[in-house]
């Protein structure tokens, strides 16, 4: 699975739109973006994936280059609730491994 | 559904004895896996199996032992409790382990907080 790069954190104020960038430059054709988020000591949580397409759900949107090298997970009216740590995550569809990095710790202020 | 459970929610060791974390899920998942998470850290990920017997190493094996006799339990065994060993341990599940469906979305458990004296 290709190596993400996240920074260690954010800062971002409630009410108005989170992006967090991930960097997967050396991601492969058959290897999806997925988010999770760890909020306080909880166990993480999904948030969304894609592979080539923009995604959206009820959480996020997921934006990934045309090149795929990189990613954006967009919060679009950040509360104080999704403080948290953001994980972003290469899986191909063939690996049954997946590999956490540090994320970003995005902090939501009111 | 109960989701993924894990027992017990703390726990404090002295070096050198031997425990048992239980983690069990009641959604059918074929795929369950185990990560540690030291303090300030990203989670590490310890064993995974892809179904009942089967089991496979992860980033992180050492001083752990793991079986899959059912679908819903996957126990972590520590065989000889180390300070190294102090951390936040979390049990996960997924109905497939092939990236792409949803049926990949892993299920996290509460964490077992553990310190190895």
């Amino acid at each position: 699975d290709a190596k993400t790069t996240q920074p260690p954190s954010m800062d971002c104020a409630e009410g108005r739109a989170a992006n967090l960038p991930c960097n997967h430059s050396t991601i492969s054709g058959n290897e999806y973006v997925y988010w999770y988020r760890q909020i306080h000591s909880q166990g993480p949580q999904y948030i969304i994936h894609g592979l080539k397409n923009n995604e959206t759900n009820e959480m996020a949107s997921l934006i990934i280059t045309e090149d795929r090298k990189s990613s954006t997970l967009i919060l679009p009216h950040a509360t104080l609730r999704d403080t948290a740590v953001y994980y972003c995550i290469a899986r191909n569809t063939g690996g049954f491994k997946t590999i956490f990095g540090a994320g970003t710790r995005l902090f939501v202020k009111a | 559904n109960a989701g993924v459970t894990q027992t017990p929610k703390f726990q404090v060791l002295k070096t050198g004895q031997s425990m048992t974390l239980q983690c069990a899920q009641d959604m059918n998942h074929e795929y369950m896996s185990w990560y540690r998470q030291d303090p300030g850290m990203g989670l590490r990920l310890i064993h995974y199996s892809v179904g009942a017997g089967i089991t496979d190493q992860g980033e992180v094996p050492n001083g752990y032992n793991v079986s899959r006799s059912t679908t819903e339990d996957f126990p972590l065994r520590l065989l000889s409790a180390a300070p190294s060993q102090t951390s936040v341990y979390f049990c996960a599940s997924s109905y497939s382990s092939l990236a792409g469906g949803q049926g990949d979305t892993q299920y996290f458990g509460p964490g077992t907080r553990l310190t190895v004296l």
